[in-house]
Order: structure tokens, then sequence, then C-alpha cells
């Protein structure tokens, strides 16, 4: 059974900075997804990682996958207000794509001004 | 840009009451999921659809719950027996079938059981 852990589970930042957020997941998972939630909506997909060393970036959001430690980042460089939300990775086990996704508990993110 | 769709976005039904709720996945997309989030927890996978059949589904999706493609274009996920623990948020997601694209998610249904 797949299981995934995210943190820290909550994070407050101020403007400017820079922070990780971090994804450990227990057994080999094909495919890594990181969504953003924010409050009373739905998941929006941000990146897919499919391969030990991918790198995906877009804006001031960096995600990367270490298959080997079974780790995925989600890097946020000089942080800006409007990406205050909730982050969540999620993985997925065995081959397909009907496979239904096991979600971490997520990173509730604020930023301050 | 094409986008899922869910209704209705709220229902409050009371226990041991049917519920059903509906989505539009993409129009060209072949693969389709359940999920709900309890309120201020994690999402949690229900059931996946595809080719008109279940493909998956987790310990959650027992037999209260059943979904069905009735028409080509919705998707539905009835609860035959509302539980108050049924309370969630319930998205529908869909994927085109390529491992490489991402599950895109509807605007969900918050369901109140009382």
């Amino acid at each position: 059974e797949l299981k995934v852990e995210q943190n820290p589970l909550f994070l407050s930042m101020q403007e400017g900075k820079n922070y990780t957020i971090y994804c450990n997941y227990s057994t080999t998972s094909d495919r890594l997804y990181w969504y953003r939630q924010d409050p009373g909506k739905s998941l929006e997909s941000l990146f897919v990682l499919l391969s030990n060393g991918a790198v995906k970036q877009e804006g001031r959001l960096m995600a990367s996958l270490d298959t080997k430690a079974r780790l995925s980042t989600l890097h946020i460089t000089a942080a800006v207000h409007d990406l205050s939300a909730t982050y969540f990775c999620a993985g997925v086990y065995s081959g397909g794509g009907a496979d239904g996704l096991t979600f971490g508990k997520g990173t509730h993110l604020i930023i301050q001004p | 840009e094409p986008e899922v769709t869910q209704t209705p976005s709220h229902q409050v039904t009371q226990m041991g009451q049917e519920v059903i709720l509906r989505c539009v996945p993409i129009s060209n997309h072949l693969y389709f999921y359940w999920y709900r989030q309890i309120l201020g927890q994690k999402v949690e996978f229900l059931v996946s659809f595809y080719n008109n059949e279940i493909s998956e589904k987790s310990e959650i999706f027992d037999d209260q719950f059943s979904v069905e493609r009735p028409d080509g274009s919705n998707f539905t996920l009835k609860i035959r027996s509302t539980k108050l623990e049924d309370s969630a948020m319930y998205f529908c997601a869909s994927n085109i079938g390529l491992a490489r694209e991402t599950q895109y998610f509807g605007p969900g249904t918050r369901l109140l059981v009382l």
C-alpha cells in the first residue's frame, strides 16, 4: 500500500523568502503529482513528475523527483502572497491511466507581507 | 479550456436517503474518478472507471456506493443510504488516458448528511 507523507503540514512564511515542501512516499510510485487547493475550491494541477531526476518549473514553483530516495520536493522561490494555498502531493502505484491517486495530508502555506 | 463540471455544488440530505452526484468529464477523456475530502482532511480516492466498468476501488467504496456512466457524457456517483460520516466534498476527476497526463478535477459537490 502506497503511503504519502508531506512536511511540513503548516508553513507560515514572509514574502520574498524561499522554502521547500517535502513529499516522501513509501513504495514505488510510477508518477508524482503536485496540486494546489485554495480554500473551498477544487484541486488545480501543478506538476506531473514521471521519472527519476525530473524537474519542472512554473513561475516561482519548482518541483523535483528522486525515485531512489522516494522523495519529491516543491520549492518556492521569492514567495508572494498569491501563493498562499494548500499544496498536495500525490503518488500512484502500478501502471496505467486508471489508477487512483494517493494523496498526502497537504501543506497549508500562508505567505505574509 | 475544457473542464470537468459537477452538479449540484451543494446537497443537503437526511441520513438514510439516497443521493446521486453528477459529473461531466472532459469530453475526450477516457478515465474517470471519484474522490472525497472530509473537511480539513486529505483527499481520498474512491473509485476509477474505464471502458464502462470499475477499474479500481478503495476500501471506502463499499456496497453503499455505485458509479455509472448512463449516457456517454455523465458520470454519476450514487450513495444508497447516506450516513453522517458521508458528509464531505466529493470531487470528480478525469484523465485522457496517457500515464504522463494529469487528472483534472471538477469543482466538487459538498454533501451534508443530517
